[in-house]
């Protein structure tokens, strides 16, 4: 139990161009979800927190209209990178916190995105 | 502010060799103790979740312990299988937000 998928796994994509990323939960609802970057050979940097139904929370630093968010299902989470540049090329990797667990609070993490703006 | 350190940074062991990894931690209200394993080019993988000290929690040749400031994630007689980088992460109760430490990439050498 407890299964995140994202899609794609990798993709690559021209400067200036949109790119978006899916993440699921396959055997659980999440209310809340959050999306990671992590750079090689560095641990995971917390871009946003992402409620269903809600307005994403961004981390001080990430700028909200290049990396749009959107948790429209209790399954569903999808970050949007906006006129990606090289500079945006890292891992993407997404996690869900399963709803109505009482007092488990563990994150359950999907396989990553790995994205090269060229 | 709310920190995660891992030590040692990385830990090379001959197969069968015994050692913990550390995970200190200074947190405003512990809600839970994390511990990952991450292979390369992969998402974290949950192993664990500690609320309070003094608990243990094992699975297969691994054992998590908490303290009050500390966490360690003993490996005992490991195996190739076992090398990934090990992440401790901390979560308080005020936020949604875990904290993780830099890892600790541990190689088993066959």
């Amino acid at each position: 139990g407890a299964v995140v998928s994202q899609h794609p796994s990798r993709v690559i994509c021209k400067s200036g161009t949109s790119v978006k990323i899916e993440c699921r939960s396959l055997d659980f609802q999440a209310t809340t979800m959050f999306w990671y970057r992590q750079f090689p050979k560095q641990s995971l940097m917390l871009m946003a927190t992402s409620n269903e139904g809600s307005k994403a929370t961004y981390e001080q630093g990430v700028e909200k209209d290049k990396f749009l968010i959107n948790h429209a299902s209790l399954t569903l989470s999808t970050l949007t990178v906006t006129s990606a540049h090289p500079e945006d090329s890292s891992f993407y990797i997404c996690s869900a916190r399963p709803s109505g667990r009482g007092l488990s609070y563990e994150q359950y993490f999907g396989p990553g995105t790995r994205l090269t703006v060229t | 502010e709310d920190q995660v350190t891992q030590s040692p940074e990385a830990l090379r062991l001959q197969e069968g060799e015994s050692s913990s990894l550390n995970c200190s931690y200074t947190v405003s209200g512990l809600r839970g103790l994390f511990w990952y394993r991450q292979d390369p080019g992969k998402g974290p993988e949950f192993l664990f979740t500690l609320y309070s000290a003094g608990e243990e929690k094992e699975k297969e040749r691994l054992k998590a312990t908490l303290t009050k400031k500390e966490s360690f994630l003993h490996i005992t007689a490991p195996k190739p299988e076992d090398s990934a980088t090990y992440l401790c992460a901390v979560q308080a109760w005020r936020d949604d937000k875990i904290i993780f430490g830099k890892g600790t990439r541990l190689h088993i050498l066959p």
